[in-house]
């Protein structure tokens, strides 16, 4: 059965502190995405990726980076440098013009 | 500056009615539109999308209209069943969507028995 795996669903953490989320997928999608959505708001882009080797940054950059070392896998780093870092966070993957298909998401807490 | 907007962050509709959301946008480069579907703690689930050069699409018990001289796009829900209970986003690209889709804030459907 073919999907995205994101992990941990719930995520603890200590401010300061870095913090990676995994997102991997076996749908053989070129393009993946992370996204955060906050109580109240829509999703908001913080980096994508066409193909492997290759990101961009989305509408909310500061404070996280990314990885595309293998096409199945793009884990995002919450770094200590994100203001508001507590948030549930959503990673996507999509091919050509296909809808974006949407793991379950992590859901972060930094105190 | 919010390009999607949903400007309903609730609605009730009862059981076996018509639910109707509906959203704004302002970006007129914008071709092509989706509506997700999600519920607490999961990620969003695609639901029906619509392209620029079609006013209307249906499938099964969701219809989507697009007026494009408004701006604006609506999900019809016929008949409305307790499983719609969900949060509603709709979502929007222009060209390829290479780069991600632009989201509204959602509407929370909630079906009242």
């Amino acid at each position: 059965d073919g999907g995205i795996t994101q992990s941990p669903k719930y995520l603890f953490r200590k401010e300061g502190q870095n913090v990676t989320l995994s997102c991997e997928q076996n749908l053989n999608h070129d393009a993946m995405y992370w996204y955060r959505q906050d109580p109240g708001q829509g999703l908001r882009l913080i980096y994508y990726s066409q193909i492997v080797n290759d990101f961009q940054k989305g509408d909310i950059a500061e404070g996280y980076s990314v990885s595309r070392e293998k096409k199945e896998s793009f884990p995002l780093t919450v770094t200590s440098a994100q203001k508001n870092p507590t948030a549930f966070y959503l990673c996507a993957s999509s091919i050509g013009d296909s809808p974006l298909h949407f793991g379950n998401g992590t859901r972060l807490t930094v105190t | 500056d919010q390009q999607v907007k949903q400007n309903s962050p609730s609605l009730s509709v009862q059981e076996g009615r018509i639910s109707i959301l509906n959203c704004d946008y302002t970006n007129s480069m914008f071709d092509y539109f989706l509506w997700y579907k999600k519920y607490p703690a999961e990620g969003p689930t695609f639901l029906i999308s619509i392209s620029s050069i079609k006013d209307k699409n249906e499938d099964g018990r969701f219809t989507v209209f697009l007026n494009k001289s408004a701006k604006h796009l609506s999900l019809h829900i016929v008949p409305s069943q307790p499983g719609d209970s969900a949060v509603y986003f709709c979502a929007a690209y222009s060209g390829g969507g290479a780069d991600g889709l632009t989201f509204g804030k959602g509407t929370h459907l909630i079906i009242q028995p």
